[in-house]
């Protein structure tokens, strides 16, 4: 089947160690979106691209980037990872925007 | 800028119920509207996707209504089940920028 999946499911890493999470889709969409979300909080949006163009949102802390290599994959660097971004990564994507968002498993980051 | 309030935030049931729950948006100016499931711990699954120009749209026993000129939509479950505890998100998409997500509501049935 057609979809979105991310690795891992679990992340745990050391405070300050660059940690980074993947997302891939075979779904050919030309959207890929990384939001971060909180406890009881609604998914907040980092990045997205269209097609290869990169799209960063004004409040996204400059401790996080992404990388797009190619239609599939699409990755998640966090450079030094604070307490504070312990948090469920949700990976989505969506073709133009005309047919909804298609959202992975998540992956839940625990910083220790 | 775009916001999506959904109420109430938490809603507790019996088995067997018919329940609603609303979502209201401040921009009508809207391309669609998706709600969308989240287990705890998960991902977000899709449930319903709302084009503009339509007024409703089912899935089982599931039924979104949209009322764009008035910013509101409701996510209508009949019959509920223990398995349909999850939080349900709704999210609006102005189609030039990324979805706007409410807090969610958070349901729970109890058998």
């Amino acid at each position: 089947d057609a979809m979105v999946i991310q690795n891992p499911r679990y992340q745990v890493t050391q405070f300050g160690k660059p940690v980074t999470l993947s997302c891939s889709q075979t779904l050919n969409h030309n959207v890929m979106y990384w939001y971060q979300q909180k406890s009881s909080q609604a998914p907040k949006l980092l990045f997205h691209y269209y097609d290869k163009d990169f799209n960063n949102e004004a409040d996204t802390p400059d401790n996080f980037q992404s990388r797009r290599p190619n239609t599939s994959f699409c990755f998640l660097d966090i450079r030094s990872p604070g307490l504070g971004d312990a948090a469920m990564y949700l990976c989505a994507t969506s073709r133009d925007r005309t047919r909804g968002y298609t959202f992975g498993s998540g992956t839940r980051l625990t910083v220790v | 800028k775009q916001e999506v309030t959904q109420i109430p935030a938490a809603l507790s049931v019996p088995e067997g119920e018919n329940l609603v729950l609303n979502c209201s948006f401040t921009d009508s100016a809207i391309y669609n509207l998706q709600w969308f499931r989240q287990d705890p711990g998960k991902g977000l699954t899709s449930l319903l996707l709302i084009q503009s120009s339509q007024r409703e749209q089912t899935s089982g026993r599931l039924n979104a209504s949209l009322d764009k000129s008035s910013g509101r939509s409701t996510l209508y479950i009949a019959a509920s089940q223990p398995g349909d505890s999850a939080t349900y998100l709704c999210a609006v998409d102005k189609g030039n920028t990324p979805l706007v997500f409410g807090k969610g509501t958070r349901l729970s049935v109890i058998a």
